[in-house]
């Protein structure tokens, strides 16, 4: 198992700022993963964060946005950038089963998420 | 009974009542499938899990049921307690080139009433 710390838990921020969140990983993991979860919706993957490469974004999202560092095996950020309105969701970092990714079977482990509002 | 609500199909049960949730997925070659259960303010947590080469797997108190021919997975509860209470998601994975892909259900809202 894998336990997941993530700051902040919840912010309110102003359109047009920038707010980074923070993830923390018990165990050293080789990807990490973005979701983001809108209001009352499910989980959509943000981006895929590897040590030591770019990040691999999903379609519809991009870095400019979503700019993602990755400086080792435990911990990652997202920014979410130039923020309005709709980027208010919650924001969630993930990792698959540390003893299980390099077999690509296992489940993914979440944080308790960022909620962001934005006014 | 199960109605939709705004965005999220809820479920309504009396509690000690049995639960069923259901959810279909779109991907023939997904080959591994997840029930996470979410309460209000947290993450998603891992219930139950099943692969494809089963039909039904058993855990404490919940079952995870899976029919490939119609993609189709559910989740049932035994004597539902207000403690579970949540939104459930399934899950459904696959591996291509890049690794292994996780696709999430739209969420059933349960809701367990005295």
């Amino acid at each position: 198992s894998a336990v997941i710390s993530q700051k902040p838990s919840r912010d309110i921020c102003q359109r047009g700022t920038s707010l980074t969140i923070q993830c923390q990983v018990d165990s050293q993991v080789t990807m990490m993963f973005w979701y983001r979860q809108q209001p009352g919706q499910s989980l959509t993957l943000i981006a895929t964060a590897n040590q030591g490469s770019e990040a691999t974004y999903e379609s519809g999202f991009v870095i400019d946005k979503f700019p993602i560092s990755r400086p080792n095996l435990t911990f990652s950020t997202l920014t979410v950038s130039n923020m309005s309105p709709e980027d208010s969701s919650i924001y969630l970092c993930s990792v698959e089963d540390p003893q299980l990714a390099g077999l690509n079977t296992g489940e993914l482990f979440f944080g308790e998420g960022s909620r962001l509002t934005v006014l | 009974g199960e109605s939709v609500g705004l965005h999220l199909p809820t479920l309504s049960v009396q509690e000690g009542d049995n639960s069923i949730i259901n959810c279909a997925y779109s991907n023939s070659a997904s080959d591994y499938f997840i029930w996470y259960k979410q309460e209000s303010g947290k993450g998603p947590q891992f219930i139950i899990d099943i692969r494809s080469n089963m039909d039904k797997r058993q855990g404490q108190r919940v079952t995870v049921l899976l029919n490939k021919t119609v993609k189709h997975l559910s989740l049932q509860i035994a004597a539902t307690q207000p403690g579970d209470s949540a939104v459930y998601f399934c899950a459904e994975t696959f591996r291509d080139n890049y690794g292994q892909n996780f696709v999430f259900g739209p969420g059933t809202r349960l809701s367990v009433l005295p």
